[in-house]
Protein backbone atom coordinates (compact mmCIF):
# COMPACT_ATOMS: atom_id res chain seq x y z
CA UNK A 1 0.00 0.00 0.00
CA UNK A 2 0.99 3.34 -1.19
CA UNK A 3 1.94 5.40 2.06
CA UNK A 4 3.34 9.41 2.44
CA UNK A 5 5.45 10.56 5.47
CA UNK A 6 5.80 14.78 6.17
CA UNK A 7 8.64 14.58 8.37
CA UNK A 8 8.44 18.14 9.91
CA UNK A 9 4.55 18.89 10.93
CA UNK A 10 5.56 23.04 11.91
CA UNK A 11 8.25 24.71 9.92
CA UNK A 12 8.97 28.33 11.62
CA UNK A 13 11.07 30.05 9.42
CA UNK A 14 12.01 34.12 8.84
CA UNK A 15 10.98 36.09 5.77
CA UNK A 16 13.58 36.12 3.29
CA UNK A 17 14.99 32.93 4.52
CA UNK A 18 15.31 29.23 2.39
CA UNK A 19 12.88 26.80 3.39
CA UNK A 20 12.62 22.74 2.84
CA UNK A 21 9.49 20.62 3.43
CA UNK A 22 10.33 16.86 3.50
CA UNK A 23 8.01 14.41 2.31
CA UNK A 24 9.00 10.51 2.04
CA UNK A 25 6.85 7.83 0.14
CA UNK A 26 6.68 4.19 0.00
CA UNK A 27 5.02 2.80 -2.79
CA UNK A 28 5.85 -0.70 -4.80
CA UNK A 29 5.30 1.07 -7.72
CA UNK A 30 6.21 4.19 -10.61
CA UNK A 31 4.70 6.63 -8.72
CA UNK A 32 3.16 10.47 -9.63
CA UNK A 33 3.91 13.09 -6.59
CA UNK A 34 2.26 16.35 -6.33
CA UNK A 35 2.24 18.80 -3.50
CA UNK A 36 -0.51 20.90 -2.37
CA UNK A 37 -1.25 24.04 -0.41
CA UNK A 38 -3.88 25.08 1.84
CA UNK A 39 -4.27 29.26 3.10
CA UNK A 40 -6.93 29.55 5.47
CA UNK A 41 -10.28 28.62 5.47
CA UNK A 42 -9.44 27.80 1.56
CA UNK A 43 -9.52 24.35 -0.31
CA UNK A 44 -6.23 22.78 -1.48
CA UNK A 45 -4.85 24.11 -4.50
CA UNK A 46 -2.09 22.51 -6.56
CA UNK A 47 1.52 23.56 -6.55
CA UNK A 48 3.41 21.68 -8.45
CA UNK A 49 3.71 17.93 -9.72
CA UNK A 50 5.64 14.76 -10.93
CA UNK A 51 4.63 12.56 -13.38
CA UNK A 52 7.57 11.55 -15.41
CA UNK A 53 10.68 13.24 -17.18
CA UNK A 54 12.89 15.74 -15.36
CA UNK A 55 13.06 14.93 -11.55
CA UNK A 56 13.24 18.61 -10.98
CA UNK A 57 9.89 20.29 -11.20
CA UNK A 58 8.95 23.65 -10.59
CA UNK A 59 6.01 26.18 -9.68
CA UNK A 60 5.14 29.77 -11.17
CA UNK A 61 5.56 31.08 -7.43
CA UNK A 62 9.33 30.08 -6.93
CA UNK A 63 9.15 26.72 -4.92
CA UNK A 64 10.61 23.46 -6.59
CA UNK A 65 10.82 19.97 -5.69
CA UNK A 66 13.26 17.45 -6.65
CA UNK A 67 12.07 13.43 -7.01
CA UNK A 68 14.63 11.29 -5.83
CA UNK A 69 13.65 7.73 -6.61
CA UNK A 70 16.49 6.24 -4.72
CA UNK A 71 15.49 7.77 -1.59
CA UNK A 72 11.73 7.75 -1.99
CA UNK A 73 11.58 11.65 -1.62
CA UNK A 74 9.57 14.63 -3.14
CA UNK A 75 11.30 17.47 -0.33
CA UNK A 76 9.93 20.63 -1.47
CA UNK A 77 12.11 24.16 -1.33
CA UNK A 78 12.17 27.58 -1.71
CA UNK A 79 15.26 29.80 -1.65
CA UNK A 80 13.24 32.70 -0.46
CA UNK A 81 9.72 32.72 1.13
CA UNK A 82 7.33 35.37 1.55
CA UNK A 83 4.99 36.29 4.35
CA UNK A 84 2.34 35.56 2.14
CA UNK A 85 3.99 31.69 1.89
CA UNK A 86 2.28 31.42 5.38
CA UNK A 87 0.27 27.96 4.66
CA UNK A 88 -0.40 24.24 5.52
CA UNK A 89 1.46 21.92 2.71
CA UNK A 90 0.49 18.48 1.70
CA UNK A 91 2.44 16.07 -0.55
CA UNK A 92 0.30 13.36 -1.81
CA UNK A 93 1.23 10.74 -3.67
CA UNK A 94 -0.70 8.53 -6.68
CA UNK A 95 0.27 5.73 -9.74
CA UNK A 96 -1.75 5.28 -12.99
CA UNK A 97 -3.47 2.40 -11.60
CA UNK A 98 -5.56 4.05 -8.58
CA UNK A 99 -7.38 6.06 -10.63
CA UNK A 100 -7.48 9.28 -9.08
CA UNK A 101 -7.06 8.60 -5.63
CA UNK A 102 -4.36 10.98 -3.68
CA UNK A 103 -2.38 9.52 -0.31
CA UNK A 104 -1.98 12.38 1.30
CA UNK A 105 0.57 12.97 4.01
CA UNK A 106 -0.41 14.74 7.67
CA UNK A 107 0.61 18.54 6.27
CA UNK A 108 3.36 20.39 7.14
CA UNK A 109 2.28 24.29 8.70
CA UNK A 110 4.54 26.93 7.40
CA UNK A 111 4.70 29.95 9.29
CA UNK A 112 6.54 32.93 7.90
CA UNK A 113 7.64 35.46 10.03
CA UNK A 114 8.75 38.86 9.56
CA UNK B 1 -12.08 30.20 -6.96
CA UNK B 2 -11.70 26.42 -8.20
CA UNK B 3 -15.00 26.89 -10.06
CA UNK B 4 -16.11 24.07 -7.83
CA UNK B 5 -18.57 24.90 -5.41
CA UNK B 6 -20.24 23.11 -2.68
CA UNK B 7 -23.12 23.18 -0.32
CA UNK B 8 -23.45 23.54 2.71
CA UNK B 9 -20.47 25.24 3.99
CA UNK B 10 -21.51 24.81 7.42
CA UNK B 11 -23.45 22.22 9.02
CA UNK B 12 -24.07 20.87 12.25
CA UNK B 13 -26.17 18.45 13.20
CA UNK B 14 -26.59 15.36 15.88
CA UNK B 15 -25.57 11.95 16.51
CA UNK B 16 -27.88 9.65 14.49
CA UNK B 17 -28.78 12.22 12.14
CA UNK B 18 -27.98 11.94 8.33
CA UNK B 19 -26.85 14.63 6.32
CA UNK B 20 -26.38 14.87 2.56
CA UNK B 21 -23.15 17.16 1.12
CA UNK B 22 -23.70 18.56 -2.44
CA UNK B 23 -20.82 19.36 -4.81
CA UNK B 24 -20.86 20.67 -7.91
CA UNK B 25 -17.68 20.09 -10.36
CA UNK B 26 -16.25 22.58 -12.80
CA UNK B 27 -17.87 22.94 -15.96
CA UNK B 28 -16.32 20.21 -18.53
CA UNK B 29 -15.16 17.93 -15.91
CA UNK B 30 -16.32 14.59 -15.30
CA UNK B 31 -14.39 12.83 -12.26
CA UNK B 32 -15.78 13.85 -8.69
CA UNK B 33 -13.48 12.72 -5.83
CA UNK B 34 -14.77 12.95 -1.73
CA UNK B 35 -11.92 13.64 0.84
CA UNK B 36 -12.29 13.94 4.73
CA UNK B 37 -9.96 16.23 6.67
CA UNK B 38 -9.74 15.27 10.12
CA UNK B 39 -7.34 16.33 13.25
CA UNK B 40 -6.71 12.95 14.08
CA UNK B 41 -7.05 11.55 10.91
CA UNK B 42 -5.60 13.91 8.08
CA UNK B 43 -6.50 14.12 4.61
CA UNK B 44 -8.46 10.73 3.69
CA UNK B 45 -9.78 10.26 0.12
CA UNK B 46 -13.52 8.73 0.64
CA UNK B 47 -14.24 8.11 -3.07
CA UNK B 48 -14.22 9.17 -6.77
CA UNK B 49 -16.65 8.68 -9.40
CA UNK B 50 -16.13 9.44 -13.51
CA UNK B 51 -19.33 10.15 -15.53
CA UNK B 52 -21.66 8.53 -12.76
CA UNK B 53 -19.83 5.60 -12.32
CA UNK B 54 -18.11 4.56 -9.37
CA UNK B 55 -14.25 4.79 -9.80
CA UNK B 56 -12.08 3.96 -6.75
CA UNK B 57 -13.01 3.84 -3.06
CA UNK B 58 -10.97 4.34 -0.16
CA UNK B 59 -11.96 3.84 3.77
CA UNK B 60 -15.53 5.03 3.29
CA UNK B 61 -17.19 3.94 5.78
CA UNK B 62 -20.94 1.90 5.48
CA UNK B 63 -22.93 4.81 7.13
CA UNK B 64 -21.41 6.53 4.04
CA UNK B 65 -22.79 7.03 0.48
CA UNK B 66 -22.05 8.75 -2.71
CA UNK B 67 -23.86 9.22 -5.97
CA UNK B 68 -22.67 11.53 -9.07
CA UNK B 69 -25.40 12.94 -11.38
CA UNK B 70 -26.22 12.59 -14.79
CA UNK B 71 -25.69 16.71 -14.52
CA UNK B 72 -22.09 15.61 -13.47
CA UNK B 73 -23.09 16.99 -9.52
CA UNK B 74 -22.76 14.44 -7.16
CA UNK B 75 -23.90 14.06 -3.04
CA UNK B 76 -22.45 12.38 -0.08
CA UNK B 77 -24.33 11.01 2.09
CA UNK B 78 -23.79 10.45 5.66
CA UNK B 79 -25.87 8.54 8.17
CA UNK B 80 -26.03 7.27 11.80
CA UNK B 81 -23.72 10.03 12.48
CA UNK B 82 -21.11 9.61 15.07
CA UNK B 83 -19.43 12.37 16.63
CA UNK B 84 -15.68 11.24 15.21
CA UNK B 85 -17.41 11.97 12.01
CA UNK B 86 -16.97 15.74 12.61
CA UNK B 87 -14.42 17.02 9.86
CA UNK B 88 -14.50 19.21 6.80
CA UNK B 89 -14.90 17.23 3.84
CA UNK B 90 -14.02 18.46 0.45
CA UNK B 91 -15.27 17.49 -3.21
CA UNK B 92 -12.58 18.27 -6.03
CA UNK B 93 -13.19 17.67 -9.24
CA UNK B 94 -11.18 16.65 -12.72
CA UNK B 95 -11.57 16.73 -16.28
CA UNK B 96 -10.63 13.16 -16.47
CA UNK B 97 -10.58 9.84 -13.91
CA UNK B 98 -6.71 9.25 -13.46
CA UNK B 99 -4.50 11.41 -11.34
CA UNK B 100 -2.06 12.94 -13.71
CA UNK B 101 -4.66 15.07 -14.31
CA UNK B 102 -4.86 17.86 -11.74
CA UNK B 103 -7.82 18.20 -9.06
CA UNK B 104 -9.28 21.44 -8.59
CA UNK B 105 -10.75 21.15 -4.77
CA UNK B 106 -13.71 22.99 -3.68
CA UNK B 107 -13.99 25.57 -0.06
CA UNK B 108 -15.03 21.82 1.84
CA UNK B 109 -17.97 21.58 4.42
CA UNK B 110 -17.25 21.78 7.43
CA UNK B 111 -19.32 19.29 9.89
CA UNK B 112 -20.09 19.33 13.58
CA UNK B 113 -21.29 16.64 15.16
CA UNK B 114 -22.79 17.13 18.93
Amino acid sequence: AQSVTQLDSQVPVFEEAPVELRCNYSSSVSVYLFWYVQYPNQGLQLLLKYLSGSTLVESINGFEAEFNKSQTSFHLRKPSVHISDTAEYFCAVSDENQGGKLIFGQGTELSVKP
Amino acid sequence: DSGVTQTPKHLITATGQRVTLRCSPRSGDLSVYWYQQSLDQGLQFLIQYYNGEERAKGNILERFSAQQFPDLHSELNLSSLELGDSALYFCASSEAGTSDYEQYFGPGTRLTVT
